[in-house]
C-alpha cells in the first residue's frame, strides 16, 4: 500500500521561509506531487518531481530524495495570501496517486 | 476552456439513501480520479477511471461504486448512506492520470447524511 506523513499545522511569519516535509511509503514509485487548497476552494497542482533534486517555480521550490523516501515543500518570502493547506501526494504502483492528511500553513503578519 | 463541473454543489441525504454525484473532466481529458475529504483525514482515494475502464480503486466499501461514459464523464454513487458518509467529493480529471500530469479539481459535492 501507500502512506505519506506531514505534519498537521505550520506558522510562519510573513516574508520568511517555511518548508513542510513529507515522508512516503509506496510500492513502486513515478513521483511526488504538492497540491495548496485554500478553506473552500479546490485543490491545486504546485510540483511534481520524479527523480531527486530540487525543482524551483517561482517562490515554491519542491525537493525529492527517492533513497529517503522524502520531500519537501519551499515556500519563500511568505505572504497572507499562502495561508492554506498543503498536501503531497505520491504516485505508485499502477500510477495510483495517494494524498497526505494535508499541512495547514498559517502566516501570521 | 472550461474547468472541471462537479454537480450538484451541495446535497443533503437521509441515512439508508442512495446517491449520484456527477462530475465532467476538461475536454479532452480521460482520467477521473474521486476523492473524499474530511477534516483531519485528507483526501483519501476512491477510485480512478480512464477510458470506462476502473484503472484504481481505495480502500472503500462496496457501497461506493463508480462509472465513467464514453465522453469521459464519470459517475459515483454510494448506496445504503452511513452518517459517517457525510463529506466533500472531489473529482480530478487530467490527461492521462498518475501524478506526472497535473490534475484540475472540480469544486466538490459537500454531501451531508441526517
Amino acid at each position: 500500500g501507500q502512506s505519506l506523513e506531514q505534519p498537521s499545522e505550520v506558522t510562519a511569519v510573513e516574508g520568511a521561509i517555511v518548508q513542510i516535509n513529507c515522508t512516503y511509503q509506496t510500492s513502486g514509485f513515478y513521483g511526488l506531487s504538492w497540491y495548496q487548497q485554500h478553506d473552500g476552494g479546490a485543490p491545486t497542482f504546485l510540483s511534481y518531481n520524479a527523480l531527486d533534486g530540487l525543482e524551483e517555480t517561482g517562490r515554491f521550490s519542491s525537493f525529492l530524495s527517492r533513497s529517503d523516501s522524502y520531500g519537501y515543500l519551499l515556500l519563500q518570502e511568505l505572504q497572507m495570501k499562502d495561508s492554506a493547506s498543503y498536501f503531497c501526494a505520491v504516485t505508485g504502483g499502477y500510477q495510483k496517486v495517494t494524498f497526505g492528511t494535508g499541512t495547514k500553513l498559517q502566516v501570521i503578519p | 476552456k472550461a474547468g472541471v463541473t462537479q454537480t450538484p454543489r451541495y446535497l443533503i441525504k437521509t441515512r439508508g439513501q442512495q446517491v449520484t454525484l456527477s462530475c465532467s473532466p476538461i475536454s479532452g481529458h480521460r482520467s477521473v480520479s474521486w476523492y473524499q475529504q474530511t477534516p483531519g483525514q485528507g483526501l483519501q482515494f476512491l477510485f480512478e477511471y480512464f477510458s470506462e475502464t476502473q484503472r484504481n480503486k481505495g480502500n472503500f466499501p462496496g457501497r461506493f461504486s463508480g462509472r465513467q461514459f464514453s465522453n469521459s464523464r464519470s459517475e459515483m454513487n454510494v448506496s445504503t448512506l452511513e452518517l459517517g458518509d457525510s463529506a466533500l467529493y472531489l473529482c480530478a480529471s487530467s490527461l492521462a492520470g498518475g501524478g506526472n500530469t497535473e490534475a484540475f479539481f472540480g469544486q466538490g459535492t459537500r454531501l451531508t447524511v441526517v
